[in-house]
């Protein structure tokens, strides 16, 4: 059985401050990693992907890599309002047919 | 119009009964998954199939059955619903095994 293991929540931050949503997997043959964004009532939207170790920006999001601890973070940098949602993290498993979600962290960003 | 479909978006249907969810894409991606979404269990993947003759079960496909009618229409059937397929249903669409997922809008489905 593959694990993604997040913590649930709730994170709350206020406005501007910078959001850390974590992240581990079991599985060390994992090779990509994905950050999805989820609103209530929604279905999930992709908004960050990494591969290798070290860090990805893309605007205000930061995804982080450590492939020997096995840990996956996401940065949100100046957080909004309008970030708050639920953030689902994904790895794919060895054989790469298929990504293990984890259950999700509720972010709510106080004005 | 949206890139990956579903329908329908809301179904209630009582225990026993014969449901199919229906998923279908304008993405051209070869890919298509059936996933389900509870509360804190997160989202689990019931089946895939990465082309028209290629089938295979994910982790909780007991209970539901699928059919790949072509490379942009895949289908979920409950053959006899029960209460605890209650849940959030997603169908999702990618190109490669490293690339994500694009998401259906989901249908919520209660089993009474």
């Amino acid at each position: 059985q593959k694990e993604v293991e997040q913590n649930s929540g709730p994170l709350s931050v206020p406005e501007g401050a910078i959001a850390s949503l974590n992240c581990t997997y079991s599985d060390r043959g994992s090779q990509s990693f994905f950050w999805y964004r989820q609103y209530s009532g929604k279905s999930p939207e992709l908004i960050m992907f990494i591969y290798s170790n070290g860090d990805k920006e893309d605007g205000r999001f930061t995804a982080q890599l450590n492939k020997a601890s096995q840990y996956v973070s996401l940065l949100i940098r100046d957080s909004q309002p309008s970030d708050s949602a639920t953030y689902l993290c994904a790895v794919n498993g060895d054989t790469g047919n298929q990504f293990y979600f984890g259950t999700g962290t509720s972010l709510t960003v106080i004005p | 119009d949206a890139d990956v479909t579903q329908t329908p978006r809301n179904r209630i249907t009582k225990t026993g009964k014969r449901i199919m969810l229906e998923c279908s894409q304008t993405k051209g991606h070869d890919r298509m998954y059936w996933y389900r979404q509870d509360p804190g269990l997160g989202l689990r993947l019931i089946y895939y199939s990465f082309d028209v003759k290629d089938i295979n079960k994910g982790e909780i496909s007991d209970g539901y059955s699928v059919s790949r009618q072509a490379q942009a229409k895949f289908s979920l059937s409950l053959e006899s619903a029960i209460p605890n397929q209650t849940a959030l249903y997603f169908c999702a669409t990618s190109q490669y095994s490293n690339y994500g997922y694009t998401f259906g809008s989901g249908t919520r489905l209660t089993v009474v």
